[in-house]
């Protein structure tokens, strides 16, 4: 079964501080991986996409990471915010470049406390 | 970054009442798909359409339709709304992005819909 599970469910972090955010897929064939934030009521923002060949990639302050042989992605946030704040979610694509069918994380609710 | 508008922003309404949930996107791109999200929750996809007058249904049983008969406008309707459909209801679009070579999605600022 297809499957995209995110670690830990909730975290709570001084601001300053880093944390990292761990994806687990059993997605198979496997096309690429994205990172979504989602602020409460809001609607996701597109943070990486990375395809099997990438193995990091990142924007700004946030870092992901990809091992397509043990199907395992982590997002490393640096020197965290308070605007950090917000659930972030791993997307697995099954198909090519063009959208093929995507497997939604439950997300992981991030508070960074000032 | 993202053309893509949803509205009502938050609807409260009666048990039995029929409703229309707009989607709107001024990109271009022929995908456009409707997603369910409960709290704590994935996202599950209701419907989608690859282009005008094309619309599919998506994994989640949904007693939801929806229309295609302008590629930028993709509303979503409930014809009688029942507190079981109480959730947020996200629309997106997907396309070519100039910077990835794989098609980015983007999603609207979504609906919270409450159904008393």
């Amino acid at each position: 079964k297809n499957q995209v599970e995110q670690s830990p469910q909730s975290l709570i972090i001084l601001e300053g501080k880093n944390c990292t955010l761990q994806c687990n897929y059993t997605v198979s064939p496997f096309s690429n991986l994205r990172w979504y934030k989602q602020d409460t009521g809001r609607g996701p923002v597109s943070l990486t996409i990375m395809t099997f060949s990438e193995n990091t990639k990142s924007n700004g302050r946030y870092t992901a990471t990809l091992d397509a042989d043990t199907k395992q992605s982590s997002l490393h946030i640096t020197a965290s915010q308070l605007s950090d704040s917000a659930s972030y979610i791993c997307v697995v694509s099954d198909r090519g470049s063009t959208l093929g069918r995507l497997y939604f994380g439950r997300g992981t609710q991030l508070t960074v406390w000032p | 970054e993202a053309d893509i508008y949803q509205t009502p922003r938050y609807l409260v309404i009666g048990t039995g009442k029929k409703i229309t949930l707009e989607c709107s996107q001024t990109m271009g791109h022929d995908k456009m798909y409707w997603y369910q999200q409960d709290p704590g929750m994935e996202l599950h996809l209701i419907h989608y359409s690859y282009g005008v007058n094309s619309t599919e249904k998506g994994d989640l049983s949904s007693e939801s339709t929806v229309s295609r008969i302008r590629t930028e406008h993709f509303p979503l309707t409930l014809e009688s709304a029942r507190p079981s459909h109480t959730s947020q209801y996200l629309c997106a679009s997907s396309g070519p992005d100039s910077r990835e070579k794989n098609e980015k999605l983007f999603f609207g600022s979504g609906t919270q819909l409450s159904v008393l």
